[in-house]
């Protein structure tokens, strides 16, 4: 079994600034994929980032960056320039590649961010 | 808005009782994940079905059950409810069976008084 620690529970920077949310997991899989997904207040959860372990190179969407260590089991999200709209809930989740897509996905227990105005 | 539906948004009932949430994936999406969101146990996979087919289970109760039907939309069928099952339920939808991407509908909130 899987399983994903975010070990912020909560975490508050000043708007424009750069902010970096942590993750760990565990796994005996060599294959598989990570994800961060942000909760706003609505409730919805949105697709931030992908990776693939298998992909050396970090990811990176816009103002969103990634760095993956691999061998440390780190999967660290990087918002550069902070706006107000991401002020959320965000979750670091993981699916094993070998099972097709099949098992779901498994998730921390989030890091609420704050941006301050 | 990621084309994912869900009905319905609220859901209040009394213990014991028996209720139905429905998801509507994403047109062509042949994937469909149920997930409970609780203060207690966060964010928790519950089951997955493809085209039909069950295809996996994660920490689903007993007392729960989904299926999925040919138009491929989705029913998560909750029975004996307890105060415990008051949660968010996100279903969730991705397109093949290799797909990793899924795309998260707006969640019923299920409350058990």
């Amino acid at each position: 079994a899987q399983t994903v620690t975010q070990s912020q529970p909560e975490m508050s920077v000043q708007e424009a600034e750069t902010v970096t949310l942590s993750c760990t997991y565990d796994t005996s899989e060599n294959n598989y994929y990570l994800f961060w997904y942000k909760q706003p207040p609505s409730r919805q959860m949105i697709l931030v980032i992908r990776q693939e372990a298998y992909k050396q190179q970090n990811a990176t969407e816009n103002r969103f960056s990634v760095n993956f260590q691999k061998a440390a089991k780190s999967f660290s999200l990087k918002i550069s320039d902070s706006q107000l709209g991401d002020t959320a809930m965000y979750f670091c989740a993981f699916m094993r590649r070998s099972g097709g897509g099949a098992d779901g996905l498994t998730f921390g227990k989030g890091t609420h961010l704050i941006i301050q105005p | 808005d990621s084309g994912v539906t869900q009905t319905p948004k609220h859901l209040i009932t009394a213990t014991g009782q028996r209720v139905t949430l429905r998801c509507s994936p994403r047109s062509g999406d042949l994937s469909v994940y149920w997930y409970q969101q609780s203060l207690d146990q966060g964010l928790q996979f519950l089951i997955h079905y493809y085209n039909g087919e069950e295809r996996a289970k994660g920490n689903i109760l007993e007392r729960f059950s989904a299926q999925q039907f040919p138009d491929l939309h989705s029913e998560l069928n909750l029975s004996s409810l307890e105060l415990g099952d008051s949660a968010l339920y996100f279903c969730a939808s991705s397109v093949g069976r290799q797909s990793y991407e899924q795309y998260f509908g707006p969640g019923t909130r299920l409350t058990v008084t």
